[in-house]
């Protein structure tokens, strides 16, 4: 059964700072990772998406990138703003089951003024 | 740039009683699922559909629960009968399983449903 793991459940930065997070996965069997955010009471917002076949994808001060043999994702997040704080969800989907998607339990990120 | 929309934003209900929550996914998407979201926990996954059928279901998707694709643009959750632990946030997805993001899905705002 696959499990994703997300760490640390929390992180705190002052702002300009460049931060990582981390995602963990029991199964290497995905078909892609894909990375959200979330802001408080709202939905998920799609940040980037890597295929199984890809290493790393990047989209303005993001890059992810993804480790299938060792079960990883790290989100890397450049020159950090107040604006980025929300909660970032990792989720990886699994081959040939109609577009299951499982979730970490995400990173809440402040970034302090 | 388009996007999935969900109504009601936020439901108040008895328990034991029915509610439908609707969504409108992008209209090109062919595949469609509904997540959910207990305050405080992971999202879960619910139901896909594809080809006016259930794909796959999990364990939480049990005979209370239902899906349809009533018209060429809304897709529905159906919730028979009500219990306190459906409160949660319920979050509508779509996407395409072709051309060069292959399996991104995209997410409504969610309708959050409250059951007393």
């Amino acid at each position: 059964k696959q499990e994703v793991t997300q760490i640390p459940a929390a992180l705190s930065v002052p702002e300009g700072e460049n931060l990582v997070l981390n995602c963990s996965f029991t199964d290497s069997a995905i078909y892609n990772l894909q990375w959200f955010r979330q802001d408080p009471g709202k939905g998920l917002t799609s940040l980037l998406l890597i295929q199984s076949s890809q290493r790393e994808q990047t989209s303005g001060r993001l890059n992810a990138s993804l480790d299938k043999s060792s079960g990883r994702s790290t989100l890397y997040i450049a020159a950090s703003q107040p604006g980025d704080s929300a909660t970032y969800l990792c989720a990886a989907l699994i081959y040939n089951q109609g577009g299951k998607l499982i979730f970490g339990q995400g990173t809440e990120l402040s970034v302090k003024p | 740039e388009p996007e999935v929309t969900q109504t009601p934003s936020h439901q108040v209900t008895q328990m034991g009683q029915e509610v439908i929550l609707r969504c409108v996914p992008i209209s090109n998407h062919l595949y469609f699922y509904w997540y959910r979201q207990i305050l405080g926990q992971k999202v879960e996954f619910l139901v896909s559909f594809y080809n006016n059928e259930i794909s796959e279901k999990s364990e939480i998707f049990d005979d209370q629960f239902s899906v349809e694709r009533p018209d060429g643009s809304n897709f529905t959750l159906k919730i028979r009968s009500t219990k306190l632990e459906d409160s949660a946030m319920y979050f509508c997805a779509s996407s395409r399983q072709d051309g060069e993001n292959t399996g991104e899905l995209f997410f409504g705002e969610g309708s959050r449903l409250t059951v007393l």
